[in-house]
């Protein structure tokens, strides 16, 4: 298992275009989350899913946000009409409930790194 | 509303112990975690806390007081490489969503 993964690692674009990302979560993890994080600052949640379903979603994701996780398994975040304070640091985690020690934590991937210009 | 604050900043040296509080105050409240994340890395888990008490892992421990809505992550035999941010995340609600502090960086001099 290698762990979570999230592709683009960079992504620099201009105001106004159209971005997706995407994250592959540890295997047969069921909870799949999306969090954003700005210099100096902790993560913010942004939504989660359970398998497919999309349970919740922060105030924080205006509707130029959307999250989909189709078949359970990878999940992919779009950003339409950037702007440039969606500049920012991508995380993505996954946990799984049943498997989990005692913690259940989540498992962040190492991120995807949004410039908009 | 959610609230979780941590100091921004600590140093210390190496070889030393510091000690990272963390106060909180959220609803659905599930446990406390803590993560340590260096530079552009991806934050990584260092300690749980669900019950009131000490969790001792190694170097590191980590106490949670429910009713006084507070934490502390202790480091011990600070090392060059403990150089990074430690987050505190309070889990939430039915799906476990982590909300943070904003992280105290802590810096180990020599």
């Amino acid at each position: 298992d290698t762990g979570v993964s999230q592709d683009p690692r960079h992504k620099i674009t201009k105001r106004g275009q159209n971005v997706t990302f995407r994250c592959d979560p540890i295997s047969e993890h069921n909870r799949l989350y999306w969090y954003r994080q700005t210099l100096g600052q902790g993560p913010e949640f942004l939504t989660y899913f359970q398998n497919e379903a999309q349970l919740e979603k922060s105030r924080l994701l205006s509707d130029r946000f959307s999250a989909e996780r189709p078949k359970g398994s990878f999940s992919t975040l779009e950003i339409q009409r950037t702007e440039q304070g969606d500049s920012a640091m991508y995380l993505c985690a996954s946990s799984s409930p049943q498997e989990a020690g005692p913690y259940n934590e989540q498992f962040f991937g190492p991120g995807t790194r949004l410039t908009v210009l | 509303g959610q609230n979780i604050d941590q100091p921004t900043e600590m140093t210390a040296t190496e070889g030393a112990i510091v000690q990272i509080n963390c106060t909180y105050q959220t609803s659905g409240f599930n446990g406390l975690f803590w993560y340590q994340q260096h530079a552009g890395e991806a934050p990584t888990f260092l300690s749980y806390n669900v019950l009131d008490g000490l969790e001792e892992k190694g170097r590191f421990s980590s106490f949670l007081s429910r009713s006084k809505g507070y934490s502390y992550l202790l480091l011990k035999e600070l090392q060059m490489k403990d150089s990074a941010s430690y987050l505190c995340a309070a889990a939430q609600g039915a799906g476990n969503k982590l909300t943070f502090g904003g992280g105290t960086r802590v810096l180990v001099k020599p």
